[in-house]
Order: C-alpha cells, then structure tokens, then sequence
C-alpha cells in the first residue's frame, strides 16, 4: 500500500521560514513525480510546486515562486519543501501528492497532510 | 491563470445521478485532455476518481464518470449513495503555462 506522510508543519511567524517533509512507502519513490498541494482550512485545493523523479526540474505556482522551494532526496524516500518569507495566506494544510514517472497529473496518491499556521 | 469555475453545491437523492460541471478556457480544458476529478471526503485526504478527461482508475466505482464539451468538462455519478457526499474537485494541467496545474473551487455534493 502506498503510503505518503508529510510532517514539520507547525505555528511561525509572518516572515519565518519552515521546511515540511513528505516520507514516501510502499512505493518505487523515485520512480514518482513529487507535488505539494495546500489547502486553507475550509476552502479549495490549490497546487503549489512540483518536482520531477530526479529533480532536475521544479516547478512552481506564482503565488509561492521564489520563496518556496522543493527538493528531493530518492536515497531517503523524502521531498522537502522549504518555505520562506511566510504570512498569514500560507496558512493552510499542506499535503504531498505523487504522479507519473512522466507526467505532471494526475495526483494518484496523497498524504494526509501536515498544518502549517503563520501567525503572530 | 484563474481558477476553473465550478458551482458551489450540487444537490441529489439517493439513486439519482448527478453532473458537476467545471469550466475553463479554450487554453486549458478546452485544449488538453488533461482534466482530473478529486473526492474529498470530510476531514480526509483527498481522492482521484477521474483522470484525462474520461478514464477511471482501478478501484474506484463505474458510478463515476468523466467527459468534456468544449471548455467545459463534466463528472457524473450515477446510482447516488449517502458515501458519495463529499467535496469535488476538478483540476486541468496546462503544459505550456508557468503555472501549469490549476483547480477548480470546489463542488460540495449533498445527498438529500
């Protein structure tokens, strides 16, 4: 069974910076595009960023270009998202999300999701 | 890119079928089959049902149904059931924008 846990979600403060996980099993990791999607609580899906099966490409939303970042390390089953320069419109419940070897959709398996809450 | 447009809620009773509708523009859903349909259920993660447009994969019921006319594409569920209440989310990858995967807002479903 495919199993996908996100963590390192918390309380920050406007301006600071988080990074999440998403520890992937039950799976060929590598084999797995890698995308973060976040929801604020109450209201709709919104994707954030993506990253290919090597990393070699990321791609981004607008709304969080240049102060998300995505990486992944295959040796660890692990995509990271680094963010920075939080305020409060980055609260939401982040969840991590695979695709195909080579396509960017659909999302066939998600984590349950980690809450990230930017507040002072 | 703007968020592909759904209604707010649908409503049905059990044994009917239901369409949702969501729309786009001739740039995305109207020019790529690349549209994916989302169950989510109250306080779960959620679920694919549908993806490129019309395919179902395995595991989840033939009740559900995927199709598009022009920029706007469609899921229909069939044979409604009390578990099928949930939230409903379509969404479109576009290859050639710089932000490529967008959503829909989001159909919540009620079963009378």
């Amino acid at each position: 069974e495919v199993q996908l846990v996100e963590s390192g979600g918390g309380l920050v403060q406007p301006g600071g910076s988080l990074r999440l996980s998403c520890v992937g099993s039950g799976l060929t990791f590598s084999n797995y595009r890698i995308h973060w999607v976040r929801q604020v609580p109450g209201k709709g899906l919104v994707w954030a960023s993506g990253i290919t099966t090597d990393g070699s490409i990321t791609k981004y939303a607008d709304s969080v270009k240049g102060r998300f970042t995505i990486s992944r390390d295959n040796a660890k089953n692990t995509v990271y998202l680094q963010l920075k320069s939080l305020s409060a419109e980055d609260t939401a419940v982040y969840y991590c999300a695979t695709s195909g070897t080579n396509s960017w959709t659909p999302f066939n398996s998600w984590g349950q999701g980690t809450l990230v809450t930017v507040s002072s | 890119q703007s968020a592909l447009t759904q209604p707010a809620s649908v409503s049905g009773s059990p044994g009917q079928s239901v369409t949702l509708s969501c729309t786009g523009t001739s740039s995305d859903v109207g020019r790529y089959d690349f549209v994916s349909w989302y169950q989510q259920l109250p306080g779960n993660a959620p679920k694919l049902m549908i993806f490129d447009v019309t395919k179902r994969p395995s595991g989840v019921s033939d009740r559900f149904s995927g199709s598009k006319s022009g920029d706007t594409a469609s899921l229909t569920i069939s044979g409604l059931q009390a578990d099928d209440e949930a939230d409903y989310y379509c969404c479109s990858y576009t290859p050639t924008n710089t932000n490529p995967l967008v959503f829909g807002g989001g159909t919540k479903l009620t079963v009378l």
